[in-house]
């Protein structure tokens, strides 16, 4: 079974600071991978998904992951954090073929001004 | 065009009872998916409709059950409501492939916050 760790339950960042959210999954083929964003005014909205090919992959926001096969992880970047990015990020995987997507427990950003 | 949809926003039920909860999706898309939130089990796949049928289906009981009809629209029920049922279910609609579409994106709603006393 398809199974996703993400290892920080909060993590705090100064505005401008750079931003990586750590995600480690569990799933024996190649996995679709998504992060999500959470905040209270905007709901649950997806920021990036990896299918296949390139590993890097660019989403909405100013985000990035990458899809590190060896490592089995698919990490959330950003090079500079806006306040408006305190939020809660919930990485994802789905099995090939159908899709049934596993959530990770979360990791809570806050960002100090 | 108008996002996607849920109602009611706020439900409050008693154990034993069956709850409806509604979700219209943005205009053109054919494809919804239901999700639980829980601050126990966290974040977790319900089902996926696309054209009426259901596509996908997550590991939850036969008490969750859910439909979709010609115009996209789609209800999920809960019968037999438990304690553990109360959550934040959302919906999410995208044009066709949902969220296992390499191309396709979901947009969710704001959500149906249930109570169960």
């Amino acid at each position: 079974a398809q199974s996703v760790t993400q290892p920080d339950i909060h993590i705090t960042v100064s505005e401008g600071a750079s931003l990586e959210l750590r995600c480690n999954y569990s799933y024996g083929a190649t996995p679709y991978l998504f992060w999500y964003v959470q905040s209270p005014g905007q709901g649950l909205q997806l920021l990036l998904k990896y299918f296949s090919g390139d590993t890097l992959v660019q989403g909405i926001k100013g985000f990035e992951a990458e899809f590190k096969r060896s490592q089995s992880s698919f990490n959330l970047r950003k090079p500079s954090v806006h306040w408006s990015d305190a939020a809660e990020y919930f990485c994802a995987v789905g099995a090939g073929g159908s899709y049934i997507p596993t959530f990770g427990r979360g990791t809570s950003l806050i960002v100090h001004p | 065009k108008a996002g996607v949809t849920q109602t009611p926003r706020y439900l409050i039920k008693t154990r034993g009872q069956q709850v409806t909860l509604s979700c219209s999706p943005i205009s053109g898309h054919r494809s919804v998916s239901w999700y639980q939130q829980t601050p126990g089990q966290g974040l977790q796949f319900l089902f996926e409709y696309f054209s009426e049928t259901q596509r996908n289906k997550g590991n939850f009981p036969g008490r969750f059950s859910g439909r979709q009809f010609s115009n996209s629209r789609s209800e999920m029920n809960v019968s037999t409501l438990e304690l553990g049922d109360s959550a934040l279910y959302l919906c999410a609609s995208s044009p066709a492939g949902g969220a296992g579409d390499s191309t396709d994106t979901q947009y969710f709603g704001p959500g149906t916050r249930l109570t169960v006393l």
